[in-house]
């Protein structure tokens, strides 16, 4: 079975510094997505990045990248410039390729200090 | 696009109670899926519809949870008895294919 670690259940970081929240995954499987999930307060899920796991390019969008290893099996998530509104719950996911099922990590809560 | 509608948004019930949650898809998208998320976890699948077919329902303790969609839009997912350890949200989800939206979920808290 597939299965995501989050090891970092807090971090914190200053306003318009950088942070960068890890994911290891675990999978037999070479097709495959992986996804990081931003939980605000009001419990909706929404979608940060997406990489293809036959895709070397790392994804970026705006102030969001990932560096992706695919051999470790590592996944993270940095975050540049923070802003007091990226404060939230995140989440890592893995997606098999020809299935739809998402498998969470455990979270990794981001505090942002003014 | 109107967004993936849940309701209730919070329930709380005690315990060998039952209660029901309803979730709205977004129009078009045959896949809906039924997440549990249990406070300080990520989300976890109970149940996978593809239009009004089951497609996975591994994980859902079908002892107590129901679900079901009828005519392949909205969803109901039904728990009898409920036990403490049913206190989460339960998140509603759809998607035509890769991309998931996600409805703000219902939190509901077993006393």
């Amino acid at each position: 079975a597939q299965t995501v670690t989050q090891s970092q259940p807090e971090m914190s970081v200053q306003e318009a510094e950088t942070v960068t929240l890890s994911c290891t995954y675990d999978t037999s499987e070479s097709d495959y997505y992986l996804f990081w999930y931003k939980q605000p307060p009001s419990r909706q899920m929404i979608l940060v990045i997406r990489q293809e796991a036959y895709k070397q390019q790392n994804a970026t969008e705006n102030r969001f990248s990932v560096n992706f290893q695919k051999a470790a099996k590592s996944f993270s998530l940095k975050i540049s410039d923070s802003q007091l509104g990226d404060a939230a719950m995140y989440f890592c996911a893995y997606r098999r390729g020809g299935a739809q099922k998402l498998v969470f990590g455990q979270g990794t809560r981001l505090t942002i200090n003014p | 696009e109107a967004g993936v509608a849940q309701s209730p948004r919070y329930k709380i019930i005690e315990k060998r109670q039952s209660v029901a949650f309803w979730c709205n898809p977004i129009s078009g998208h045959a896949t809906l899926y039924w997440y549990q998320q249990i406070l300080g976890q990520g989300p976890k699948l109970l149940i996978q519809f593809q239009n009004n077919g089951v497609v996975d329902d591994s994980q859902l303790p079908k002892d107590r949870f129901s679900a079901e969609r009828l005519k392949g839009v909205d969803s109901t997912l039904k728990i009898q008895p409920a036990k403490l350890e049913d206190s989460a949200v339960y998140l509603c989800a759809s998607t035509p294919q890769l991309g998931y939206t996600f409805g703000s979920g219902t939190r509901l808290t077993v006393v």
